[in-house]
């Protein structure tokens, strides 16, 4: 299994970069790593996934380390509406498609 | 959003009465997923399905059931609620393949007294 690691928790201030650490040290060369958000009381929110190269959209950056052991999602200036719980999920072809959703990591973004 | 509506939002109901959840979705994503989420267990797959009258279970699919006679709605029937399914139920959307991401409705909370 591709197990992933990420801190329970996390603060950042309002205007700076959240960076948020995942680590998947067991991660298969064809499994993509997606980051999900889910603010308070809402259905989980897609923000962006990678393989081996870096990404970039209008939400955030994707960081993979060449060795595809660890990821880091960024948030270039995280504002109160960031302030949310964030799950690295490898998604795994055995798993047809499913995603294994992780206790993920609590971003608090504070003024 | 995409497009996925879950209904209804909000439901309390007894113990022993059945009970049915729709997801419809109008993205004519092929495949479709139930998952619920309880505090200190995040979101856990219960149902999942492949295409209309493909389904299959996930992890936690004891008391449930699920139907997908058309692409668009996907029902998840609790046969006889208990308790323990109190929970906050989330249906998901995707198209196949590893490249594509996953669209989560917002969510029926649902009690069982």
């Amino acid at each position: 299994d591709a197990k992933t690691t990420q801190p329970p928790s996390m603060d950042c201030a309002e205007g700076r970069a959240a960076n948020l650490p995942c680590n998947h040290s067991t991660i298969s060369g064809n499994e993509y790593v997606y980051w999900y958000r889910q603010i308070h009381s809402q259905g989980p929110q897609y923000i962006i996934h990678g393989l081996k190269n870096n990404e970039t959209n209008e939400m955030a950056s994707l960081i993979i380390t060449e060795d595809r052991k660890s990821s880091t999602l960024i948030l270039p200036h995280a504002t109160l509406r960031d302030t949310a719980v964030y799950y690295c999920i490898p998604k795994r072809e055995e798993y047809g498609n499913k995603l294994v959703f992780g206790a993920g990591t609590i971003l608090r973004v504070k003024s | 959003d995409a497009g996925i509506t879950q209904s209804p939002r909000h439901k309390v109901t007894e113990t022993g009465t059945p009970v049915t959840l729709r997801c419809h979705q109008t993205e004519n994503h092929r495949y479709m997923y139930w998952y619920r989420q309880d505090p200190g267990h995040g979101l856990r797959l219960i149902h999942y399905s492949y295409g209309v009258k493909d389904t299959d279970k996930g992890e936690v699919s004891d008391g449930y059931s699920v139907s997908r006679s058309k692409t668009e709605d996907f029902l998840l029937t609790l046969e006889s609620a208990t308790s323990s399914q109190t929970s906050v139920y989330f249906c998901a959307i995707s198209e196949p393949g590893m490249n594509t991401e996953a669209f989560f409705g917002q969510g029926t909370r649902l009690t069982v007294v």
